[in-house]
């Protein structure tokens, strides 16, 4: 069955690094999001994309945040410079066609630990 | 950010028997509505979804009601299996003003089932 991935599946990166975190949609999906959920918390919005351009993102996706799809099968996430409070579960998610659209296929996780 | 809740944090059910897990909103906005699954150390896996022009939808041993009137929503599992032991996350998508495709989660239901 197909899924989506992500890499790496953990992260430690200290406060003010750069960190870029990878992940590969289901094949045939058109429709990519990335959520958070820092320990304790629920799961948050943080971006969608489609089309090459961002169609929706959320207060926390700030200045600091960025996405892109570099190649057909990439899709990444990168965080400039990055605070404590980045510290938490990232999830990417991909979704089919329109009519599926809020029927989004969640990757396993990748989990961020900013020291 | 209470905009969809699980009141539950943990449920604990027999194999065999019904599972039964709430969930409540308070945007009347939202016109979509997804029950996911998680183990732990992976992503949420979307288990069933339900339309607002509906009020029941089934899928084998899933089913879920939405109470418009009530704003409120259930998942029943019929029947347990200890295989269903996880955290549900109720989620929810105002569509006509959400055209990226973000959704609200709820805090999670830790779902455990006895053999």
């Amino acid at each position: 069955e197909p899924e989506v991935t992500q890499t790496p599946s953990h992260q430690v990166t200290q406060m003010g690094q750069e960190v870029i975190l990878r992940c590969v949609p289901i094949s045939n999906h058109l429709y990519f999001y990335w959520y958070r959920q820092i320990l304790g918390q629920k799961v948050e919005f943080l971006v969608s994309f489609y089309n090459n351009e961002i169609s929706e993102k959320s207060e926390i996706f700030d200045d600091q945040f960025s996405v892109e799809r570099p190649d057909g099968s990439n899709f990444t996430l990168k965080i400039r410079s990055t605070k404590l409070e980045d510290s938490a579960m990232y999830f990417c998610a991909s979704s089919e066609d329109r009519d599926l659209f809020y029927e989004q296929y969640f990757g396993p996780g990748t989990r961020l630990t900013v020291t | 950010d209470q905009q969809v809740k699980q009141n539950s944090p943990s449920l604990s059910v027999q194999e065999g028997r019904i599972s039964i897990l709430n969930c409540d909103y308070t945007n009347s906005m939202f016109d979509y509505f997804l029950w996911y699954k998680k183990y732990p150390a992976e992503g949420p896996t979307f288990l069933i979804s339900i339309s607002s022009i509906k009020d029941k939808n089934e899928d084998g041993r899933f089913t879920v009601f939405l109470n418009k009137s009530a704003k409120h929503l259930s998942l029943h599992i019929v029947p347990s299996q200890p295989g269903d032991s996880a955290v549900y996350f109720c989620a929810a998508s105002a569509r006509i003003y959400n055209q990226g495709g973000k959704l609200i989660f709820g805090q999670g239901t830790e779902l455990s089932v006895k053999p």
